[in-house]
């Protein structure tokens, strides 16, 4: 079975452009989880949806948006792109959104801001 | 405010040694515990867990313990093999906002052969 999917892989990008990042879940995941990974940090949480509703979201500002579509994929979209916004984001997916479900990462897109 | 800590950025040991790698957090609130491992150009791959109730779990050569009253967890891995260096990650959440996971800053094992 496949895992979790993400493209791109790599994106370049400038200051003030927007982008629009794609996720996967492995079949049969209903929630899908965004997460961005600064170098030598831990992931931090943006969103989490289930069922094409959102059930969760970090410390992110409004330029950050995302959405799930009816197969359970997701994306993810950032505005007025900011140097600091250069980052890996990393997809999660799990069956649900229950206490102590697991979320299994996908790959990741390397964002680069110029 | 970071809620959960590895204070030990790397970690060197040699091969068929155990690994000890710790994590710390400060909300109360956290009753489920999770490690990840990520290799370079990688998404983070789901270890071992474990949930409040319990002190200790395992897995082959992972094992979990967590001290609630120090709020102190830690990974062993025994033996360590040269594939387990990697950057390790552990990750807590709580019942009351599920689905949001707040990691610590990783910690990167070196197993030399």
């Amino acid at each position: 079975d496949a895992g979790v999917t993400q493209s791109p892989t790599h994106l370049i990008k400038t200051r003030g452009q927007h982008v629009t990042l794609r996720c996967s879940p492995i079949s049969g995941h209903k929630s899908v989880s965004w997460y961005q990974q600064v170098l030598g940090q831990g992931p931090q949480f943006i969103f989490q949806y289930y069922e094409k509703e959102e059930r969760g979201r970090g410390n992110f500002p409004d330029r950050f948006s995302a959405r799930q579509f009816p197969n359970y994929s997701s994306e993810l979209n950032v505005n007025a792109l900011l140097l600091g916004d250069s980052a890996l984001y990393l997809c999660a997916s799990s069956l649900a959104t229950a206490y102590q479900e697991t979320q299994y990462f996908g790959p990741g897109t390397r964002l680069l801001v110029l | 405010d970071q809620q959960v800590k590895q204070n030990s950025p790397s970690l060197s040991v040699q091969e068929g040694r155990i690994s000890i790698l710790n994590c710390d957090y400060t909300n109360s609130m956290f009753d489920y515990f999770l490690w990840y491992k990520k290799y370079p150009a990688e998404g983070p791959t789901f270890l071992i867990s474990i949930s409040s109730i319990k002190d200790k779990n395992e897995d082959g050569r992972f094992t979990v313990f967590l001290n609630k009253s120090a709020k102190h967890l830690s990974l062993h891995i025994v033996p360590s093999q040269p594939g387990d260096s990697a950057v390790y990650f552990c990750a807590a959440s709580a019942m009351s906002n599920t689905g949001k996971l707040i990691f610590g800053q990783g910690t990167t094992l070196q197993v030399k052969p």
